[in-house]
């Protein structure tokens, strides 16, 4: 049972250039996050679906894109990227609202240089 | 503004002995607190959690206590054992607002000296 799978676990971007995460679930959740933590800080949600085709903002959405066209995938998208979006993003699903039920995925670790 | 503080940044303890890790919140509206336990290189798991209507909730090693009225929650682990070291974050959820979002003190990295 695969659970949350990120993909790429590591990569390394130049300022400007664009990039994609991907999330994929395998557990029938309806809800899925992103999440970016960084050294110090808490994590702190980016976006979030509450169901396939719906994305709403969390707490720190500037900069990202997000889409859920199929309910086991949700993408994130940094169009432009800067030094300040160089973070370790991590992915996470649920059933519903309730907290106990997030699963996380591994983590992907992004350099922005 | 943090919500979710977690004060201290790390903690030692000998092994067998008891964890204590602290968490206060601000915002009353929080309804349902959870501990999530962090290894390197790996994604935080669910360790245990408890609803406001709750003062204690145990699961093996592992009690968490609320205080409403401190606005204050502690985790418990005994015996504490090398495995348990790791980073934990305290969380908190506002259920009346219609939140999704989970919000996340920095965390506490737990090291347990063999």
């Amino acid at each position: 049972n695969a659970g949350v799978t990120q993909t790429p676990k590591f990569r390394v971007l130049k300022t400007g250039q664009s990039m994609t995460l991907l999330c994929a679930q395998d557990m029938n959740h309806e809800y899925m996050y992103w999440y970016r933590q960084d050294p110090g800080m808490g994590l702190r949600l980016i976006h979030y679906s509450v169901g396939e085709g719906t994305t709403a903002k969390g707490e720190v959405p500037d900069g990202y894109n997000v889409s859920r066209l199929k309910k086991q995938n949700f993408l994130l998208g940094l169009e432009s990227a800067a030094p300040s979006q160089t973070s370790v993003y991590f992915c996470a699903s649920s059933y519903g609202a309730s907290g106990n039920t997030i699963y996380f995925g591994e983590g992907s670790w992004l350099t922005v240089v | 503004d943090q919500q979710v503080k977690q004060n201290s940044p790390s903690l030692s303890v000998q092994e067998g002995r008891i964890s204590i890790l602290n968490c206060d919140y601000t915002n009353s509206m929080f309804d349902y607190f959870l501990w999530y336990k962090k290894y390197p290189a790996e994604g935080p798991t669910f360790l245990i959690s408890i609803s406001s209507i709750k003062d204690k909730n145990e699961d093996g090693r592992f009690t968490v206590f609320l205080n409403k009225s401190a606005k204050h929650l502690s985790l418990h682990i005994v015996p504490s054992q090398p495995g348990d070291s790791a980073v934990y974050f305290c969380a908190a959820r506002d259920s009346g607002a219609g939140s999704y979002q989970l919000t996340f003190g920095k965390g506490t990295k737990l090291s347990v000296i063999p």
